[in-house]
């Protein structure tokens, strides 16, 4: 079952926006992690952040969390063409085994 | 370094047949995990080895398994394979086991079943 949902499910925006995109959760988690996935391809790790940690950048990347709504954003500043892609939340629970669940992804267009 | 590999990359099997898929992860990688991607369903984990032994599993049926060799490389393994499993698979790899160790996906292996 998905444990991460994001929204929205689709974004079209164009070269120089930012997109921003939101991921919500339901059970305790030690860490929120957000990657991107080209075409059907191998996922690639863009940040993670962990559950004391309200907010992370990475280059044009910002990501927050707010453990009592449950939900991470993730904006991505003065978009490219490039940023085209699907992008994931996955969480890391709190259980004896550390285990990502996805949630169902966010496909971006950036329009040039 | 060369990163996590697949192979093969794409595959057609048909019903009733059984199928092995192969992960080399990074060198010094100890973890390999399999993810099975479907529109449907989305991500989702199948299980994770680490040190040649299964740690986590996901809730597929038993006709998946795995297995990891000394030097880390995973296979997974379907079997009886029915229409649904057609899927991209995903391995990854990491360091270890503990939280918040980046894990490092390979291209994937791409399964049709007929």
């Amino acid at each position: 079952s998905q444990q991460g949902e994001e929204d929205p499910q689709a974004l079209s925006i164009q070269e120089g926006e930012n997109a921003t995109m939101n991921c919500s959760y339901k059970t305790s988690i030690n860490n929120l992690q957000w990657y991107r996935q080209n075409s059907g391809r191998g996922l690639v790790h863009l940040i993670l952040i962990r559950s004391n940690e309200r907010e992370k950048h990475s280059g044009r990347l910002r990501v927050t969390l707010d453990t009592s709504k449950k939900s991470s954003s993730l904006l991505i500043t003065a978009s490219r063409a490039a940023d085209t892609a699907s992008y994931f939340c996955a969480t890391d629970g709190t259980g004896a085994n550390s285990k990502l669940t996805f949630g169902k992804g966010i496909t971006l267009s950036v329009r040039p | 370094k060369a990163g996590v590999t697949q192979t093969p990359r794409y595959l057609i099997k048909t019903r009733g047949q059984q199928v092995t898929l192969s992960c080399s992860p990074i060198s010094g990688h100890r973890s390999v995990s399999w993810y099975q991607q479907t529109p449907g369903q989305g991500l989702q984990f199948l299980f994770e080895y680490f040190s040649e032994t299964q740690r986590n599993k996901g809730n597929f049926p038993g006709r998946f398994s795995g297995r990891q060799f000394s030097n880390s490389r995973s296979e997974m393994n379907v079997s009886t394979l029915e229409l649904g499993d057609s899927a991209l698979y995903l391995c990854a790899s990491k360091t270890g086991t503990g939280r918040g160790v980046t894990q490092y996906f390979g291209p994937g292996t791409r399964l049709l079943v007929l």
